[in-house]
């Protein structure tokens, strides 16, 4: 089955250290995306990588990393330096971002992450 | 003030019930226009999405956009409980896939 997959579903993590968020697609997209939803905030946009070897911030980048060294691959680490970093954390893919008409972005089940 | 504000709810109907979900958004580039429904603790999955203005209708949904008045609705016909999720408005500009998010409203369908 073609699908994004998201580990670990639970996540706790103490002040101080950082942690990694694994996201995995076999839809053979190239454009994927990380966001971070809060109670009543909607869906805000971490990072987001067009291609391999290539990834931009979207607007709450800070205290967050990515890599893409694989197509199929694209993990986030959230780092100490992020101030609050409890959230429901999703990873999502398109076909690519640049072909000047919208790809439905396909969503993983999502990574729940609390600070103990 | 938020490019995109959407009444978090939650709204509490009885099964049977025509459901009426808005979003109002600020910026005027705004060409794509989608809909998604989210289960709890589940990712997002797209309901309904529209290019530009005017009405799209799929099974018990209707998506309308008028940008004149920069509103979107999503209409629910006959709801059912299992209809009961938060709803997200999304939208993004002709090129490029980057989405803006309603903060999601919350739809409960009692039976």
């Amino acid at each position: 089955d073609g699908g994004i997959t998201q580990s670990p579903k639970y996540l706790f993590r103490k002040e101080g250290q950082n942690v990694t968020l694994s996201c995995e697609q076999n839809l053979n997209h190239d454009a994927m995306y990380w966001y971070r939803q809060d109670p009543g905030q909607g869906l805000r946009l971490i990072y987001y990588s067009q291609i391999v070897n290539d990834f931009q911030k979207g607007d709450i980048a800070e205290g967050y990393s990515v890599s893409r060294e694989k197509k199929e691959s694209f993990p986030l680490t959230v780092t100490s330096a992020q101030k609050n970093p409890t959230a429901f954390y999703l990873c999502a893919s398109s076909i690519d971002l640049t072909s000047g008409v919208y790809n439905e972005q396909f969503f993983g089940p999502g990574t729940r992450l609390t600070v103990l | 003030q938020k490019e995109v504000e959407q009444d978090p709810g939650p709204l509490s109907v009885p099964e049977g019930a025509i459901v009426s979900l808005n979003c109002t958004y600020s910026n005027s580039a705004f060409q794509y226009f989608m809909w998604y429904r989210q289960y709890s603790r589940k990712g997002p999955e797209l309901l309904m999405y529209t290019y530009s203005s005017g009405n799209k209708e799929d099974g018990r949904f209707t998506a309308q956009v008028d940008k004149s008045s920069k509103y979107i609705s999503l209409f629910i016909r006959d709801s059912q409980p299992s209809d009961s999720a938060t709803y997200l408005c999304a939208m993004s500009l002709e090129y490029g896939n980057k989405l803006v998010f309603g903060a999601g409203t919350i739809l409960r369908v009692k039976s």
